[in-house]
This record gives structure tokens, C-alpha cells and sequence, in this order.
């Protein structure tokens, strides 16, 4: 079964420090792996997704990330922190194949003036 | 137009209420998710719609009944809740194809059950 797991419930960052949220997948098979964010009281949002293309992903708001196959890894970075960035990260994965996402438990970031 | 709608962004309803939940879109995906999400917790699939056509059901309570009209709609019928269905309900939609099968989500709608 797929599942992905974010280690860090809560992240705090100071404005304009690197940013690094950890998201390692469990897949029998090459996985489709999903950043999202969520704002207060908002939906989520997509920020970017690996499909095979290229294991460095770039995506919106200058956050990327890097598949590490050997590491089975996927995390999320951003090399300066603003402030608009607070919000709630969730990775995700699916099969191809799937309809269903599977998401990990969230990563809560908080940006220090 | 990239854009998932959900109405009401509120709703607030007594335990023998029945309501209605609705979310659109005109991106022209064939496949429509409902999610429940508590709070500081990830979305939880409830249901998916795959060309009009209910594929799952996790096992969610009977008071809770989906309904995919066409293709651009998708309703959740409200009926006999209970508190611990206070929740905030996410639509979201996707194509269907070879993947990947990133999901477009909406606002949300934030559901009080008294």
C-alpha cells in the first residue's frame, strides 16, 4: 500500500532561512508524489509533483523538490522564507493508475519575523 | 478556468436537519472527490466519482449521500449528522488519464453540527 510520512509536525523557520519539509514515501512501485498547501481556512493548494520527468521538481512560490530514490525521499525546500509562507504542508502519493491520494499527516510551518 | 467552487462556506445545521453540500467545475475533469478534514489533520477521501459514476465509497455512514449529476457537478446530501461530523468538506476534481492525477481542490465548506 502506499503511504508517505512527514517527519516534523511543526517547523519554525526565521524570515529569509532555508526552508526544509521531509516527506519520505513507502511504494512498491515508482510512485506519483504530491506537494500541497493549505492556508487557514482554505482548500489545498498544489505546489508541485514529481511524475518521472526530472527528480528536481520546481514549483509555485519557489519551493522545490528532489526524488531520492535510494533515500525513498521527497522533501520540500525554499531557500528564503517569507512570511506569506506560514501555512500547513501536506505530502502526498498516489499509483498509477489510482484515483486515490494518500496524504501524510501535515507539517504545520511557522515563519519568525 | 482552473478554479474549484464549493457553496456554502459555511453551514451550520441541528442533528434532523437535511442539507445539501455543492461543488462545481468547468475544467472539464471526469472525476470528482469528496474529502472530510478535521482539524489539524490531512483530508480524508470519502468518496470518488469517476465519469458520473460513484468507484468509491470508504465506507462512509449512510447519512452521507453523494450525487454527481453531470460531469461539472457533484452534491453531498446532509441528513441525521451528528458532532463528530463537524468537519471542513473539501470538493476537489481531477483528469483522468495516465496520471499523474493531481487533484484541484476547493475552498471548502465548513460544517457545524448542533
Amino acid at each position: 500500500a502506499q503511504s508517505v510520512t512527514q517527519l516534523g509536525s511543526h517547523v519554525s523557520v526565521s524570515e529569509g532561512a532555508l526552508v526544509l519539509l521531509r516527506c519520505n514515501y513507502s511504494s512498491s512501485v515508482p510512485p506519483y508524489l504530491f506537494w500541497y498547501v493549505q492556508y487557514p481556512n482554505q482548500g489545498l493548494q498544489l505546489l508541485l509533483k514529481y511524475t518521472s520527468a526530472a527528480t528536481l521538481v520546481k514549483g509555485i512560490n519557489g519551493f522545490e523538490a528532489e526524488f531520492k530514490k535510494s533515500e525513498t525521499s521527497f522533501h520540500l525546500t525554499k531557500p528564503s522564507a517569507h512570511m506569506s509562507d506560514a501555512a500547513e504542508y501536506f505530502c502526498a502519493v498516489s499509483d498509477e493508475g489510482a484515483n486515490n491520494l494518500f496524504f501524510g499527516t501535515g507539517t504545520r510551518l511557522t515563519v519568525i519575523p | 478556468d482552473t478554479e474549484v467552487t464549493q457553496t456554502p462556506k459555511h453551514l451550520v445545521m441541528g442533528m434532523t436537519n437535511k442539507k445539501s453540500l455543492k461543488c462545481e467545475q468547468h475544467m472539464g475533469h471526469r472525476a470528482m472527490y469528496w474529502y472530510k478534514q478535521k482539524a489539524k489533520k490531512p483530508p480524508e477521501l470519502m468518496f470518488v466519482y469517476s465519469y458520473e459514476k460513484l468507484s468509491i465509497n470508504e465506507s462512509v455512514p449512510s447519512r452521507f449521500s453523494p450525487e454527481c449529476p453531470n460531469s461539472s457537478l457533484l452534491n453531498l446530501h446532509l441528513h441525521a449528522l451528528q458532532p463528530e461530523d463537524s468537519a471542513l468538506y473539501l470538493c476537489a476534481s481531477s483528469p483522468i488519464s495516465d496520471g499523474p492525477y493531481e487533484q484541484y481542490f476547493g475552498p471548502g465548506t465548513r460544517l457545524t453540527v448542533t
